[in-house]
């Protein structure tokens, strides 16, 4: 079955700066990569997602890449933010309103 | 939060009594799934309902039966609480019609002691 690995599992940043958090998965078969964040005490948030036909996608301050032949993609968090300070989770899925499986997440620390 | 709503939110129980969590929703979504969430694994799918007693196990379902006898409502029970099942437990959905993006309940804490 799909495994997904996450990296690093805490990020300490200084305020403005940039945060990169990086995943890969295992199987070929997997095409939906969503990126959830989590405030303490609070469910996952969808923040941005990405299919395997799209290289590259960005909203706003977040951007996400998808390296298929690598297996692996990741979240970009531009000028960084106190508010930005939560767990974030990567999952890979194979796009079927199916199964999901998560990495174990990344606590950021946005240090003002 | 797609209509979704999940009971009881905090219980506490002894090890070896049942146990049934709701997840209840409004919008008549096909799909919904119940994960487990602890420190270091993330969240991981114990079972999933593709429709009305269509349900199927995920990657942790030791322990846990599901039922779903109405689109809107799917139950998780623990037919013998252990304390290795202290957990928060998430439902979601997926709201279909082209997507396949999750959106997650409110969570339930379960702590069995």
């Amino acid at each position: 079955g799909e495994n997904v690995e996450q990296h690093p599992s805490t990020l300490s940043v200084q305020e403005g700066d940039s945060a990169v958090i990086k995943c890969t998965y295992s199987d070929s078969a997997s095409n939906y990569f969503p990126w959830y964040k989590q405030e303490l005490g609070k469910r996952p948030q969808l923040i941005i997602d990405i299919r395997s036909n799209v290289g590259e996608k960005k909203d706003q301050r977040i951007a996400v890449t998808l390296n298929k032949t690598a297996k692996h993609f990741s979240l970009h968090i531009t000028e960084t933010q106190p508010e930005d300070s939560a767990v974030y989770f990567c999952a890979a899925g194979d796009g079927y309103g199916n199964k999901l499986v998560f990495g174990a997440g990344t606590i950021l620390r946005v240090k003002s | 939060d797609a209509g979704i709503t999940q009971s009881p939110r905090h219980k506490v129980t002894e090890t070896g009594t049942p146990v049934t969590l709701r997840c209840h929703q409004t919008e008549n979504h096909r799909y919904m799934y119940w994960y487990r969430q602890d420190p270091g694994h993330g969240l991981r799918l114990i079972h999933y309902s593709y429709g009305v007693k269509d349900t199927d196990k995920g990657e942790v379902s030791d322990g846990y039966s599901v039922s779903r006898s109405k689109t809107e409502d799917f139950l998780l029970t623990l037919e013998s609480a252990t304390s290795s099942q202290t957990s928060v437990y998430f439902c979601a959905i997926t709201t279909g019609q082209g997507t396949d993006t999750q959106y997650f309940g409110p969570g339930t804490r379960l702590t069995v002691l």
